[in-house]
């Protein structure tokens, strides 16, 4: 059974592009979220997709944007990089439902990314 | 709103003694907690979980934890340390109902000095 998968593991970007990270989530899972982490610090929450909706949002700028596809995959995006942009993004996948699932998430290994 | 506070960045523990990491929670609504643990360049593995069951909840690799709510506390220990638990561990908390944002902690790194 695979867990959380993202793509690519690395990332070098420059200021000012955009850039597409990729999540698939664990099998059975319908609940994608987001995180950023930068370095020392604890995750941060970005936004939530379930049914191809985003449900919840953290306190980041409209750059970040996201989609979730009809296989429960989804995507992040961010434009117009900033050099603070640079961290480790984390995907986790979780069900919506179920007393004892419900909210555990499980994370992929991350992409990091790196602005210059 | 909640939020959890993790109190000491750094843990240094000798090998074979406790490890107690201290977290603590607020809340407006019954929480659910975790522990997460974090090996350099890895994602996050799911330690234990309280989701309003028992309070002592056991979790993977000898690690439990106590949901007490009067303290706000969830801290995390460990009877024996081991070279193997030295990594960063993380505290988070959701709300039991809804959507499932997850609040984390910042963090606290635990050394196993030998």
């Amino acid at each position: 059974d695979a867990g959380v998968t993202q793509s690519p593991t690395h990332l070098i970007k420059t200021r000012g592009q955009q850039v597409t990270l990729r999540c698939s989530p664990k099998s059975g899972h319908d609940t994608v979220s987001w995180y950023q982490q930068a370095l020392g610090q604890g995750p941060q929450f970005i936004f939530q997709y379930y049914e191809e909706e985003e449900r919840q949002r953290g306190n980041f700028p409209d750059r970040f944007s996201g989609h979730q596809f009809p296989n429960y995959s989804s995507e992040l995006n961010v434009n117009a990089l900033l050099l603070g942009d640079s961290a480790l993004y984390l995907c986790a996948s979780s069900v919506i439902t179920g007393r004892d699932t419900k909210n555990i998430q499980y994370f992929g290994a991350g992409t990091r990314l790196s602005v210059l | 709103a909640q939020s959890v506070t993790q109190l000491g960045s750094h843990v240094s523990v000798s090998e074979g003694a406790l490890v107690l990491l201290r977290c603590n929670y607020s809340s407006s609504v019954p929480p659910y907690l975790f522990w997460y643990v974090q090996y350099p360049n890895q994602g996050l593995q799911l330690l234990l979980k309280y989701t309003s069951a028992a309070t002592l909840v056991k979790g993977i690799n000898g690690f439990e934890a106590e949901f007490k709510k009067s303290e706000t506390s969830f801290h995390l220990t460990k009877p024996s340390a081991h070279m193997s638990d030295a990594a960063e561990y993380f505290c988070a908390v959701s709300p039991s109902g809804g959507y499932q944002k997850v609040t984390f902690g910042t963090g606290t790194k635990l050394q196993v000095i030998p």
